[in-house]
């Protein structure tokens, strides 16, 4: 069968607090930022992205802040939500034409009642 | 609605069968991608196709192949499976050239096990 994958980090969080993800990336090269959302079962899904010219963008209910200067990328969720429950993966294109992602590890987020 | 889908949904197989997954797109994009992702970890890319120029990663197993005879389709072959190529298997796509866009569209995924 499948070996035994790694304990992800967990973020706990009670339902209608705001969450914070963070990221670290490795490339100083890299020129465009994406945060995915994979549900148990599911494909990643698309919940926000970033270019390398901006520090901030701001979604429903959803802002990306990215430092460039630590290499460092979040994800903020406001009036977290049980629907929220999910692993969140960052991922940066690498500076390549085709558009090449590096995953994160990825965060589990547990939303509690 | 423009998607990408992947069947079947879940796979089983026997120790060294060989096995097709299999993943069409209705967005018309130019770059498709088959990711590998095991357990709480990461997706992890085996190749891509660039129209239809096949791209591999150096570290996929040559197990691994895949075929993508038009621009909708495409499909990732595993010659003889192993135990440990039990995963989820995600297809992807992007758009590449004029109007490019760096953002990955996935698909729901095949789960694989191998008995």
């Amino acid at each position: 069968g499948e070996s035994v994958g790694l304990h992800l980090p967990t973020l706990s969080v009670q339902e209608g607090d705001n969450s914070i993800i963070n990221c670290a990336y490795s490339n100083s090269a890299s020129d465009y930022f994406i945060w995915y959302k994979q549900e148990s079962g599911k494909g990643p899904q698309f919940i926000i992205d970033i270019r390398s010219n901006m520090d901030k963008r701001q979604g429903q209910r959803v802002t990306v802040l990215l430092n460039k200067t630590v290499k460092h990328l979040s994800l903020q969720i406001a009036a977290t939500q049980p629907g929220d429950s999910a692993v969140y993966f960052c991922a940066e294109n690498l500076g390549n034409s085709w558009g090449k992602l590096q995953f994160g590890a990825g965060t589990q987020v547990v939303v509690t009642p | 609605d423009a998607m990408v889908i992947q069947n079947p949904r879940y796979q089983v197989t026997q120790f060294g069968k060989p096995v097709t997954l299999s993943c069409s797109q209705t967005l018309n994009h130019n770059v498709m991608y088959w990711y590998q992702q095991k357990s709480s970890q990461a997706p992890k890319l085996l190749f891509h196709y660039y129209d239809k120029d096949f791209n591999n990663e150096a570290d996929t197993p040559d197990n691994f192949q895949s075929r993508r005879p038009n621009t909708s389709f495409c499909f990732l072959d595993i010659r003889s499976p192993g135990l440990g190529d039990a995963a989820m298997y995600l297809c992807a796509t992007s758009r590449s050239g004029t109007r490019a866009s760096n953002e990955q569209f996935f698909g729901p995924g095949t789960r694989l096990t191998v008995l």
